[in-house]
């Protein structure tokens, strides 16, 4: 039974550019949930994604989007790369309607910006 | 604007010590999670907390949510090497299609032999 896995492990960008995360929730997960991890912090939450509409999103620009897809697996997109992007992307699924059940993480997606 | 905020940031500890990590809020949460997370993954899930005045163990490590469902603590007993990496308290607020989490500052702490 495989965890949330995210593509590609690693990127580098350049200032502008625009980027595409992907993500694959766990088995039989329908909620998909972005989070940033900067150096020495906790993760923030960015936006979450439900019936591959957003539900809830968190204090980020709209340069930041995404999208769910019928099999339930998630992009971040995000545009017009800042220096400040450079963070560690989390993603996390869940099932929704099962109470208090938790998040699974992904491993994350380290993104640098040059 | 709802903040966690862990203490200590930071902590270094010889094999064998005990600890508690604090993460505490001014407001209420559905339920409360501990993680572990070591470099280059991503967190872990160590334990959900729900209830206020729960208590949770799992092995050497013992988990309380308080009363008011705001604040938690994680206290580890004879802490081992195997017990470093970066453990972060994350609020969780369950309405309707919403799930967001919010985390802690993190605990960094170190366990020397």
């Amino acid at each position: 039974d495989a965890g949330v896995t995210q593509s590609p492990t690693h990127l580098i960008k350049t200032r502008g550019q625009q980027v595409t995360l992907r993500c694959s929730p766990k088995s039989g997960h329908d909620t998909v949930s972005w989070y940033q991890q900067a150096l020495g912090q906790g993760p923030q939450f960015i936006f979450q994604y439900y019936e591959e509409e957003e539900r809830q999103r968190g204090n980020f620009p709209d340069r930041f989007s995404g999208h769910q897809f019928p099999n339930y697996s998630s992009e971040l997109n995000v545009n017009a790369l800042l220096l400040g992007d450079s963070a560690l992307y989390l993603c996390a699924s869940r099932k929704l309607g099962a109470g208090n059940q938790p998040q699974h993480f992904g491993d994350g997606t380290r993104l640098s910006i040059l | 604007t709802q903040l966690l905020e862990q203490s200590p940031q930071f902590l270094s500890i010889q094999e064998g010590e005990n600890l508690t990590v604090y993460c505490n809020s001014s407001s209420v949460f559905s339920s409360l999670q501990w993680y572990r997370q070591e470099p280059g993954e991503g967190p872990v899930l160590l334990v959900t907390v729900v209830t206020g005045g729960e208590v949770k163990k799992l092995k050497r490590l013992t988990f309380q949510f308080g009363d008011a469902r705001k604040d938690s603590s994680l206290h580890i007993t004879a802490a081992q090497p195997g017990d470093t990496g970066l453990y972060l308290c994350a609020g969780g607020i369950n309405t309707g299609t919403a799930s967001k989490l919010t985390f802690g500052t993190g605990t960094r702490l170190q366990v020397t032999l």
